[in-house]
């Protein structure tokens, strides 16, 4: 079983700063995914990015990083120079062999200009 | 369209009603997930299927949801006896293999 931890009920950033969204996981596979995935007031999830447990390097797609550590059990999700259109949910999930992600209550991302 | 089209988007149902739901694919996609997503929550895995076999349904929560996916390609979820706390936004995702990189835009089902 996989379970998902985001402590962060909501977050405010300033428009082109850097901001980091927490997620802490707990699984007993000894190979599973990591995801992150955006969800703004229309209501479609949009997938972002995608870590490996056994990936050296972090992701990283565009402005998203996923902050792996693996001792922590951690996988931040980090968006450089925030833009308005970034205010959304953001959740992470992670999956072990069977692709399929179980999600954590996520995240609220509010960036103000 | 190119993307995951779920119909229909509102669904307002009286208490004891039947309701079907319905997602299709992105075209060739062989994975096909339901999710339930309660207001304020993350989503909630519900069933997966991969073309047409459901090899996982431990997600439903009861024995009047159903899902089927007969010719690996359209699904339909089935929710019987409707009741207040099945009210949530069902969501349908695809993918060519592994985990749902694609969602539909989802369908709000209201219980009155």
């Amino acid at each position: 079983a996989q379970k998902i931890t985001q402590t962060q009920p909501g977050m405010f950033v300033q428009e082109k700063e850097a901001v980091t969204l927490d997620c802490t996981y707990d699984t007993s596979d000894q190979s599973y995914g990591l995801f992150w995935y955006k969800q703004p007031s229309s209501g479609e999830m949009i997938f972002l990015i995608y870590q490996g447990s056994y990936d050296e390097q972090n992701a990283t797609e565009g402005r998203y990083s996923l902050n792996f550590q693996k001792a922590r059990k951690s996988a931040n999700l980090v968006i450089s120079a925030s833009q308005l259109g970034d205010s959304a949910m953001y959740f992470c999930a992670t999956s072990g062999g069977s692709y399929i992600p179980t999600f954590g209550r996520g995240t609220s991302l509010i960036v103000h200009p | 369209g190119a993307g995951v089209s779920q119909s229909p988007r509102y669904k307002v149902a009286k208490r004891g009603q039947d309701v079907a739901l319905r997602c299709d694919p992105i075209s060739g996609h062989v994975s096909l997930f339901w999710y339930q997503q309660a207001l304020g929550q993350g989503p909630e895995f519900l069933t997966y299927f991969q073309n047409e076999a459901q090899l996982d349904k431990s997600g439903l929560p009861s024995d009047r949801f159903f899902a089927e996916r007969p010719e690996g390609s359209v699904s339909t979820l089935k929710i019987q006896r409707t009741q207040q706390e099945d009210s949530a936004v069902y969501l349908c995702a695809s993918s060519y293999q592994g985990a749902p990189q694609h969602f539909g835009d989802g369908t709000r089902l209201s219980i009155l």
